[in-house]
């Protein structure tokens, strides 16, 4: 069945560091994938998207690129704030039209 | 524009006890979702619907009743708490299931004792 897997968090960086956050699929054909992203006390939101193979997805900095060859969707950002803190979730949507989560990596920037 | 909204923000149930979570959307979206998030598991599907007056179940239906009496409510209904049932709720909508984005409420934290 389909599936996501992210790495573990939590994610430790300073700021002005590089960032990537991990992110596999397992899926039947090529679904499109999402990223969210969730703020402390606050619901999740779309970061970026990609629905097919070799797209780049960006918004705020962050982008990801959609490799069909790895089954990878990872995050990255080139330069990370303090304001990043947050939750990450990678996503895919199935079949069915429903989304597959993954676990969410919890991203920590310290000042 | 409100987008979506979930009441309460926070409740204690005692086992056994019956509560409802109330969500509602102002964007005339049809596709409404009930997610549980348990910490290292991500967000897990309870019930969604198609459309005003239709459900169907989600990856984790048991323990839990859902309502789409109006387009734009939705609402989630626990007959006897269980402290499995100790997650944090959240409610979700968008246009279609082919639209990208589903608009998140800002969730509800519930506690069964």
């Amino acid at each position: 069945g389909n599936s996501v897997t992210q790495m573990e968090g939590p994610v430790t960086l300073s700021e002005e560091a590089f960032l990537t956050i991990n992110c596999t699929y397992t899926a039947t054909g090529y679904p499109s994938l999402f990223w969210y992203v969730q703020y402390p006390g606050e619901g999740l939101q779309l970061l970026l998207k990609a629905t097919k193979a070799d797209d780049k997805g960006s918004n705020k900095g962050f982008e990801a690129t959609y490799r069909k060859e790895t089954t990878s969707f990872h995050l990255e950002k080139g330069s990370v704030q303090v304001s990043d803190s947050a939750v990450y979730f990678c996503a895919l949507r199935g079949i069915n039209y429903q989304l597959i989560w993954g676990a969410g990596t919890k991203l920590i920037i310290k000042p | 524009n409100a987008g979506v909204t979930q009441t309460p923000k926070f409740r204690v149930l005692k086992t056994g006890q019956s509560m409802t979570l109330l969500c509602a959307q102002d964007m005339n979206h049809e596709y409404m979702y009930w997610y549980r998030q348990d910490p290292g598991m991500g967000l897990r599907l309870i019930h969604y619907s198609v459309g005003e007056g239709t459900t169907a179940k989600g990856e984790v239906p048991d323990g839990y009743n859902v309502s789409r009496l109006k387009k734009q409510n939705f609402l989630l209904g626990l007959e006897s708490a269980a402290p499995s049932q100790t997650s944090v709720y959240f409610c979700a909508s968008t246009v279609g299931p082919t639209y990208n984005e589903q608009f998140f409420g800002p969730g509800t934290r519930l506690t069964v004792l």
